[in-house]
């Protein structure tokens, strides 16, 4: 199994509608991250949460929300999605240095 | 805060040819880690390399050689006689070393190899 899952891996939706992508982790770390990928911009960090009681907002948090419901699992949630929140997301743990980022192969999403 | 540069949008070479991936980086911390990462098609990240600010020795993997420099604020990759397989878009980042610091990362260089 993959050390960071993250699923869907793809998911067509339509605008307005609520969504819910998951990130899981194996690898034992108290940081996970939510970075959103568009052609040419690279990736921006949505939120990123230190422990299990910690949140933050990231450069382009606006429109969505994040829960973490345990070390292991993080959530990022559309509560309406439009179109320009077609993207590539990617969840990503790491050390409690900052260090060793491990990345899940991250969801496709597309807003119609 | 931190911020990375990559000038380059996109590269076209031809197979064989030797090829460099500029980065420039900016932060007022003295202490940070830099960070290479490959995208292919697929679309997984595939970490590269990881320098410490303190470490400006060169490195090289195989055909892949990175150039810090403190001096230019500049961490460059190379890849030596290209392949159609590195054929990615290719991610420069940066971390500083405060333990509250997170990933950032620069737009990212498109490498068209072809054949």
């Amino acid at each position: 199994d993959a050390d960071v899952t993250q699923t869907p891996r793809n998911r067509i939706t339509k605008t307005g509608k609520r969504i819910m992508l998951e990130c899981s982790q194996t690898k034992g770390h108290d940081r996970m991250y939510w970075y959103r990928q568009d052609p040419g911009l690279g990736l921006r960090l949505i939120y990123y949460s230190f422990d299990v009681k910690d949140i933050n907002k990231g450069e382009i948090s606006d429109g969505y929300s994040v829960s973490r419901q345990a070390q292991a699992k993080f959530s990022l949630s559309l509560e309406s999605a439009i179109p320009n929140q077609t993207a590539l997301y990617f969840c990503a743990t790491s050390s409690t240095g900052g260090f060793g980022y491990t990345f899940g192969s991250g969801t496709r999403l597309t807003v119609v | 805060a931190q911020k990375v540069t990559q000038a380059q949008t996109e590269i076209s070479v031809v197979e064989k040819e030797d090829v460099t991936l500029d980065c420039v980086y900016e932060t007022r911390d003295t202490t940070y880690y830099l960070f290479w990462y490959k995208q292919p098609p697929s679309g997984e990240l595939v970490f590269l390399i990881r320098r410490n600010s303190f470490d400006e020795q060169n490195e090289i993997s195989g055909r892949y050689s990175w150039n810090f420099q403190k001096s230019t604020s500049s961490f460059n990759f190379t890849i030596t006689a290209s392949q159609v397989v590195d054929s990615a878009v290719y991610f420069c980042a940066l971390i500083l070393n405060s333990g509250y610091s997170t990933l950032t990362f620069g737009k990212g260089t498109m490498l068209l190899v072809s054949p």
